[in-house]
């Protein structure tokens, strides 16, 4: 079955840090994939997304790019603020014919980020 | 534009008694998700509906749990005879249409107890 394995947290960081959260899929055909962030008390937010193959989402200073021969979706932010403390999710959603409409989280990611 | 409506935002329930949660999505959207978060762990897909039609359940527990969509009213998820194993957040998720490309738009989410 289709399933997203992200790396295990929590991240600390210090402000204006590098940051990557690893994100690796297991999926029949080419998935569409996601990352999500969720800040304290409030639900999911789409933070990027890539469709195909070597597309590479970006939002926010946060890139990802979607790496077939991996099968990898990996996040990265050059420099991140105390802003962007949140729990991160990596996400895919299979194009199988007949396959179910759901998206499938990984278990997240939390981050902090200190001044 | 309001976005997606939950609630309530908490609940207590003693184990035994029933829980439902209200989800009104986003404006134009007709496609609906119920997600379950524990503590410590990602977002669980539990059901998928359209107006009147349930499309997927195959994440929702055998017994005690239900979900609806009427044609007119919020999305209800209902959880009978509860037990404390239920305390969890329970998100929900719209789209305008299957979320192949596009994105999910998730609410606040409604946090559960079971006393």
């Amino acid at each position: 079955g289709n399933s997203v394995t992200q790396m295990e947290g929590p991240v600390t960081l210090s402000e204006e840090a590098f940051l990557t959260i690893n994100c690796t899929y297991t999926a029949t055909g080419y998935p569409s994939l996601f990352w999500y962030v969720q800040y304290p008390g409030e639900g999911l937010q789409l933070l990027l997304k890539a469709t195909k193959a070597d597309d590479k989402g970006s939002n926010k200073g946060f890139e990802a790019t979607y790496r077939k021969e991996t099968t990898s979706f990996h996040l990265e932010k050059g420099s991140v603020q105390v802003s962007d403390s949140a729990v991160y999710f990596c996400a895919l959603k299979s194009h199988d014919q007949g396959g179910s409409e759901k998206l499938v989280f990984g278990k997240g990611t939390k981050l902090t980020v200190n001044p | 534009n309001a976005g997606v409506m939950q609630n309530p935002r908490h609940l207590v329930r003693r184990r035994g008694q029933e829980a439902r949660l209200r989800c009104s999505p986003m404006k134009g959207h007709s496609h609906v998700y119920w997600y379950r978060q524990l503590p410590e762990e990602g977002l669980k897909f539990m059901v998928y509906l359209q107006k009147e039609n349930i499309i997927d359940e195959s994440g929702m527990p055998k017994e005690r749990f239900s979900a609806e969509f009427p044609k007119e009213g919020p999305s209800i998820l209902r959880i009978q005879q509860v037990v404390r194993g239920d305390s969890a957040a329970y998100f929900c998720a719209s789209s305008t249409t299957t979320v192949n490309t596009g994105e999910l738009f998730f609410g606040e989410g409604s946090r559960l107890t079971v006393l």
